[in-house]
Formats: structure tokens, C-alpha cells, sequence
């Protein structure tokens, strides 16, 4: 079964819109990691939350773990196109050295 | 220097053909990575480095060989793939295994003939 579903698997917004991406496992996180892909390129980091209730932001993007650990959002507030592309979950199963992945969002901005 | 290189960006075999994907970092990361990631799915784990020592093996095909010359250096030995193979190959290391945060190169887009 899949270890992490990741919610929704598109999603089409205007310019300057809020939008929330959403990422859920089973089993307890103990590293929760938020990448963007633009297609056929490499990963690029966006943030990692280890504690339950924590909660990170980078310029316009916060994400947050929830206090049980098995749940993440990924929040954009005014998206601009830039943001645009493929925003993966990931997180350390078993014994840590996996870093399993969500089936990823494709976040399409439109101007 | 905080980035993982990856060579080629692009490589195009034939099914009898010998090459090797290269992965560099200077981090001083003791733990590196292979993953495959086909088109509009995500990346699938494939091998684990941990001080230059082959620790996991996600029951890969012998016809992709990992190698770890050093700590810095990570490599995968291709031999008489398959067109399914076709893929983008993404190396990715970290301070050790276990939850230190994870750097990714750019990827090898390969695609078998």
C-alpha cells in the first residue's frame, strides 16, 4: 500500500490565489520533507519538519506538521507561475534510510 | 559547494552497449543515493551508500551495477539494458542516512534504444 497519499494530484489556480497541498501517511513521520520537481529536472529542497506542530515558511510557501506527525501541508499564499511545477512529499520509513515519496502535485498557475 | 553534480544530463544507448552515470558531491556527505524516476510518477529508490558501503538494495536488476570509489564519487554501471529502463536516474546524498535532510542532483535522462 501506498506509505504516503499526497492530495490533490493536480490543480489548476489564478494568479494571486491561495492554494494547499496535503500529504498523509498511516504510520508516524519522523521526517517529513516538501521537494518541487519541474518536469524531467532534478528535485529542489523546499523544507523538512521533524517535530510534531512545527511549522516552516520561505518566502511565500509554509508548511506544517501536524502535532501526531502523520500529516503535512504545503501552503502557497498569491501564487505567481514561478510556482508552478511538481511539489513531492517525502519522508524516512523503516529504517530510515528510505526516503519514500507521495505521488506528487502538479501545480499549474495560470497569469 | 553545496550541490550534487550528476554527467551526463543526457545519455542515449543501445541495448548491447556499456556506459556509467556519474554523482559527485563535496559536502562531506557519507551517505549517497540512486533513485529512478519514470515519467509522471515519483522517484523509486534503488540503492543506499552508507561510508562508501553498499547497505541497500531495493532488488535492482544486475544490469545496473552501483559503485562507490570514494566518499565523494557515487557510480552506476550500465549494461544491456532494456527500453523500459528508459528513465531519469537521480543521485541524492546526505550528511549520513537516517533523517539528515537529503540533496538531489539534476538527474541523468537516459533513454534505451
Amino acid at each position: 500500500s501506498q506509505e504516503l497519499e499526497q492530495s490533490p494530484q493536480s490543480l489548476i489556480v489564478q494568479e494571486g490565489k491561495n492554494l494547499t497541498i496535503n500529504c498523509t501517511s498511516s504510520k508516524t513521520l519522523y521526517g517529513l520533507y516538501w521537494y518541487k520537481q519541474k518536469y524531467g529536472e532534478g528535485l529542489i529542497f523546499l523544507m523538512m519538519l521533524q517535530k510534531g506542530g512545527e511549522e516552516k515558511s520561505h518566502e511565500k510557501i509554509t508548511a506544517k506538521l501536524d502535532e501526531k506527525k502523520q500529516q503535512s501541508s504545503l501552503h502557497i499564499t498569491a501564487s505567481q507561475p514561478s510556482h508552478a511545477g511538481i511539489y513531492l512529499c517525502g519522508a524516512d520509513v523503516g529504517s530510515g534510510s528510505r526516503l519514500t515519496f507521495g505521488e506528487g502535485t502538479q501545480l499549474t498557475v495560470n497569469p | 559547494d553545496t550541490e550534487v553534480t550528476q554527467t551526463p544530463k543526457h545519455l542515449v544507448m543501445g541495448m548491447t552497449n556499456k556506459k556509467s552515470l556519474k554523482c559527485e558531491q563535496h559536502m562531506g556527505h557519507r551517505a549517497m543515493y540512486w533513485y529512478k524516476q519514470k515519467a509522471k510518477k515519483p522517484p523509486e529508490l534503488m540503492f543506499v551508500y552508507s561510508y562508501e558501503k553498499l547497505s541497500i538494495n531495493e532488488s535492482v536488476p544486475s544490469r545496473f551495477s552501483p559503485e562507490c570509489p570514494n566518499s565523494s564519487l557515487l557510480n552506476l554501471h550500465l549494461h544491456a539494458l532494456q527500453p523500459e529502463d528508459s528513465a531519469l536516474y537521480l543521485c541524492a546524498s546526505s550528511r549520513e542516512t537516517g533523517g539528515y535532510g537529503y540533496t538531489f542532483g539534476s538527474g541523468t535522462r537516459l533513454t534505451v534504444v
